[in-house]
């Protein structure tokens, strides 16, 4: 199971404001480890959205954002498209499995 | 252009054996760590292992330690995930790919996907 926990949907209207939250520890998020994001389209391979908390990777509209704070981060997408419908996880370093750890993930549907 | 392009779909039999590859251009292979991330069938992301090419320094969640194997071939720019005995709960869609610098940086590009699915 995993150690970063992701509410399992959220939706919005186009052009509206959604935001995903990325719960962690003090062995992860809380030990000062970096958040990143990926985007998942339906039967595609994952793809890097956010670096670093909040550094986008060149390519990735500035709609998304992300941030971190203590054991927690959010994802932010502003003035949602159709096209933002996907799967979305989080992804940090755990000090006590000395290893990488994703997120619960979380599907975003366009209303 | 950074690409990792991986093998097949493969079918197997439970207790067979499976190796599949994930080859790495358009970088310096031995440079940076290559990690395996598992996705069973409409589920998540699970962070399996990771390899450094250039001394085969590998790490392994403790959920996959035993279970499968990782390792790679430089001198062809190859990482590999290989079971010795596999099960039904082994199906899944394998993904390989790259990390940043750092073996907690994040993972950028990713390969294609290899899809695994193992029934008698």
């Amino acid at each position: 199971q995993s150690v970063l926990t992701q509410p399992p949907s959220v939706s919005g209207a186009p052009g509206q404001r959604v935001t995903i939250s990325c719960t962690g520890s003090s062995s992860n998020i809380g030990a000062g480890y970096d958040v990143h994001w990926y985007q998942q389209l339906p039967g595609t391979a994952p793809k890097l959205l956010i670096y670093g908390n909040s550094n986008r990777p060149s390519g990735v509209p500035d709609r998304f954002s992300g941030s971190k704070s203590g054991t927690s981060a959010s994802l932010a997408i502003t003035g949602l498209q159709a096209e933002d419908e996907a799967d979305y996880y989080c992804q940090s370093y755990d000090s006590s499995l000395s290893g990488g750890v994703f997120g619960t993930g979380t599907k975003v549907t366009v209303l | 252009e950074v690409q990792l392009v991986q093998s097949g779909a493969e079918v197997k039999k439970p207790g067979e054996s499976l190796k599949i590859s994930c080859k790495g251009s358009g970088y310096s292979f031995t440079s940076y760590w290559i990690g395996w991330v598992r996705q069973m069938p409409g589920k998540g992301l699970e962070w399996m292992g990771i390899i450094y090419p250039g001394d085969s320094d590998t790490r392994y969640s403790p959920s996959f330690q035993g279970q499968v194997t990782i390792s790679a071939d430089k001198s062809i720019s190859t990482a590999y995930l290989q079971w010795s005995s596999l099960k039904a709960s082994d199906t899944a869609m394998y993904y390989c790919a790259r990390l940043a610098s750092n073996y907690v940086d994040w993972f950028d590009p990713w390969g294609q996907g290899t899809l695994v699915t193992v029934s008698s």
